[in-house]
């Protein structure tokens, strides 16, 4: 079936620094790729997304790219605040209709002060 | 708008106990469904429903029924509860067709003993 392997798990970056986090999916038919942020004991909630249109998409210090020849997307945070500390979800789906969105596994990242 | 609503916040649970986890949302989404957010299995899909009166199973249906006899609600019932389904329940709505953005719920947090 369809899947989402996102890496790394954990990521610990510096205040400051740059942070990456890359999803892949096996779904060749998804065009639609959401991130979501979820911070200790909340509800998820989504920060960016890209449709298969666009090669990358930016918002202030977060920016998603897509490579659908290789089927992987990524986020990137720059300047990173102690508030980004959170679990970040990648997840693929297909526009337009009822399809389901396949989760990746999380990473939760820790940006140090 | 509430948004999407999610009832109780918390739950005990004996093995065997049977329990209706309520969801609600007056966004007049068509589009509703329910996770499972286990440590490091990210969110895996229980059931979901396209609209009043269809649903479908997800990835992780064993042990749970729905039902969406409105457009508001979607409940998600427990008929005999297993420690294997100690949990944080999401529920999440979304139009279909348009805007893509699923919405969660702030979870609820279920504890079988």
């Amino acid at each position: 079936g369809e899947n989402v392997e996102q890496h790394p798990s954990t990521l610990s970056v510096q205040e400051g620094d740059s942070a990456v986090i890359k999803c892949t999916y096996s779904d060749s038919a998804s065009n639609y790729f959401p991130w979501y942020k979820q911070e200790l004991g909340k509800r998820p909630q989504l920060i960016i997304d890209i449709r298969s249109n666009v090669g990358e998409k930016k918002d202030q210090r977060i920016a998603v790219t897509l490579n659908k020849t290789a089927k992987h997307f990524s986020l990137h945070i720059t300047e990173t605040q102690p508030e980004d500390s959170a679990v970040y979800f990648c997840a693929a789906s297909r526009l337009g209709g009822t399809y389901k969105y396949i989760f990746g596994t999380g990473t939760r990242l820790k940006v140090l002060a | 708008n509430a948004g999407v609503t999610q009832t109780p916040k918390f739950q005990v649970l004996k093995t065997g106990q049977s329990m209706t986890l309520q969801c609600a949302q007056d966004m007049n989404h068509e589009y509703m469904s329910w996770y499972r957010q286990d440590p490091g299995m990210g969110l895996r899909l229980i059931h979901y429903s396209v609209g009043a009166g269809i649903t479908d199973q997800g990835e992780v249906p064993n042990g749970y029924n729905v039902s969406r006899s409105t457009t508001e609600d979607f409940p998600l019932r427990l008929l005999s509860a297993a420690p294997s389904q100690t949990s944080v329940y999401f529920c999440a709505s979304r139009i279909t067709g348009r805007s893509e953005t699923q919405y969660f719920g702030p979870g609820t947090r279920l504890l079988v003993l």
